[in-house]
């Protein structure tokens, strides 16, 4: 049991290019997020999924796509880097989003924007 | 709004030496408070979920308690291996509480020295 893998755990990136980051878990979660540390701000969440097929905005979605093709994967797609998208990406699932579960993360992956 | 305030910032404390963390916040209707621990260069691990004013959890050295105002992080005779930075968050009931957003503090970090 893996828990949440994310994939790469370092990116180096220019201005400009796209990537996508990438977030499985195994626990069957129908529940998965992504959020962005950067120092002195918190966690602040991008996207959410409720379940495959269904997404929606969290606080900062600008600059970023998700979509949810199954419950395993959670991708988050940058469409064209830029320097303030430099942060520690960290994704999240737990059975549902209501609070009732916690939800647990992955180890993050650290993206620097040239 | 939301929001999570966590102090102090950083605490350093000698192997054995007693303290508590604060999480002080502001929230529409608490659906649960959450302490993770968040070590360098991992995600963050939860710890405790809190529901209601009086409620208490304690796993080893830690222990939290829940006001309807704030959240204290107790930690008794703390070891070495407990120096990880504490963050706290809380889910409301309205609003934020349909999308499993977290509102996450800046986080404690806590040094314990031997």
């Amino acid at each position: 049991n893996a828990g949440v893998t994310q994939t790469p755990k370092f990116q180096v990136l220019k201005t400009g290019q796209s990537m996508t980051l990438q977030c499985a878990q195994d626990m069957n979660h129908e529940y998965m997020s992504w959020y962005r540390q950067d120092p002195g701000m918190g966690l602040r969440l991008i996207h959410y999924s409720v379940g495959a097929g269904i997404t929606d905005q969290g606080e900062v979605p600008n600059g970023y796509n998700v979509s949810r093709s199954t419950t395993e994967d959670f991708p988050l797609r940058l469409l064209s880097a830029a320097p303030s998208q430099t942060s520690v990406y960290f994704c999240a699932s737990s059975y549902t989003g209501d609070g009732n579960q916690p939800q647990h993360f992955g180890d993050g992956t650290r993206l620097s924007i040239l | 709004e939301d929001q999570v305030t966590q102090s102090p910032e950083a605490l350093r404390l000698q192997e054995g030496e007693s303290s508590s963390l604060n999480c002080s916040y502001t929230v529409s209707g608490l659906r649960g408070l959450f302490w993770y621990r968040q070590d360098p260069g991992k995600g963050p691990e939860f710890l405790f979920t809190l529901y209601s004013a009086g409620e208490e959890k304690e796993k080893e050295r830690l222990k939290a308690t829940l006001t309807k105002k704030e959240s204290f992080l107790h930690i008794t005779a703390p070891k070495p291996e407990d120096s990880a930075t504490y963050l706290c968050a809380v889910q409301g009931l309205y609003g934020s509480g349909n999308t499993g957003k977290l509102i996450f503090g800046q986080g404690t970090t806590l040094q314990v020295k031997p």
